[in-house]
């Protein structure tokens, strides 16, 4: 069965800074990968996905992330947060034959804190 | 509608009583699917509908859950007996398709507190 790993449980960051959120997965093949956010009493937000391709995707809000298949990796980052990036991030991944029956696997999740 | 509606977004009950929780999905989506999230557990997965069918139930925590959806479109958990460790968000997200290309779209949840 798949699995995601995001190491940070809290990350602070200084307004303005990079960030970079970890994501580890294990699964059998190439999954498809997501990143959603999470802000406090809301839903989940699609950032981006990696289904196929370019290993680096664009995503919303000025986030990017790369697959890198041979760390089993699929960091976020962002050049230069803002106040309102802090939110709960969680990576997630879906089974590439069809995650339907499955659902997503998401990772515990890191909360992003941003310092003035 | 716009997105995934959820219904109530808080609930509050007491140990021993039953609850239903309503999704409405984003219309046209035919798959439908539940998670609960909660801070020992973090989200996991409860179950899928494509259309009106459920094709594995093996997610759903313990036989006092059930989920069921009619008409291809609501959706309706069903929690009996509640434990105090059913208290967590319960999150249904749809998508157009239920495959894992499809994109899921999630509702704000609905808040469940057992006393």
């Amino acid at each position: 069965a798949q699995s995601v790993t995001q190491p940070d449980i809290h990350i602070t960051v200084s307004e303005g800074a990079s960030l970079e959120l970890r994501c580890n997965y294990s699964y059998g093949a190439t999954p498809y990968l997501f990143w959603y956010v999470q802000s406090p009493g809301q839903g989940l937000q699609l950032l981006l996905k990696y289904f196929s391709g370019d290993t680096l995707v664009q995503g919303i809000k000025g986030f990017e992330a790369e697959f890198k298949r041979s760390q089993s990796s699929f960091n976020l980052r962002k050049p230069s947060v803002h106040w309102s990036d802090a939110a709960e991030y969680f990576c997630a991944v879906a089974p590439y034959s069809g995650g339907g029956a499955d659902g997503l696997t998401f990772g515990k999740g890191t909360h992003l804190i941003i310092q003035p | 509608g716009a997105g995934v509606s959820q219904s109530p977004s808080n609930k509050v009950t007491e140990k021993g009583k039953d609850v239903e929780l309503r999704c409405d999905p984003i219309s046209g989506h035919t798959a439908l699917y539940w998670y609960r999230q909660s801070l020992g557990q973090g989200l996991e997965f409860l179950i899928y509908f494509q259309g009106n069918s459920a094709p594995d139930k093996s997610g759903l925590p313990s036989d006092r859950f059930s989920a069921e959806r009619t008409g291809g479109s609501v959706s309706t958990l069903t929690i009996q007996r509640t434990q105090q460790e059913d208290s967590a968000v319960y999150l249904c997200a749809s998508s157009s398709k239920g495959t894992g290309l499809n994109i899921q779209y999630f509702g704000a949840g609905t808040r469940l507190s057992v006393l």
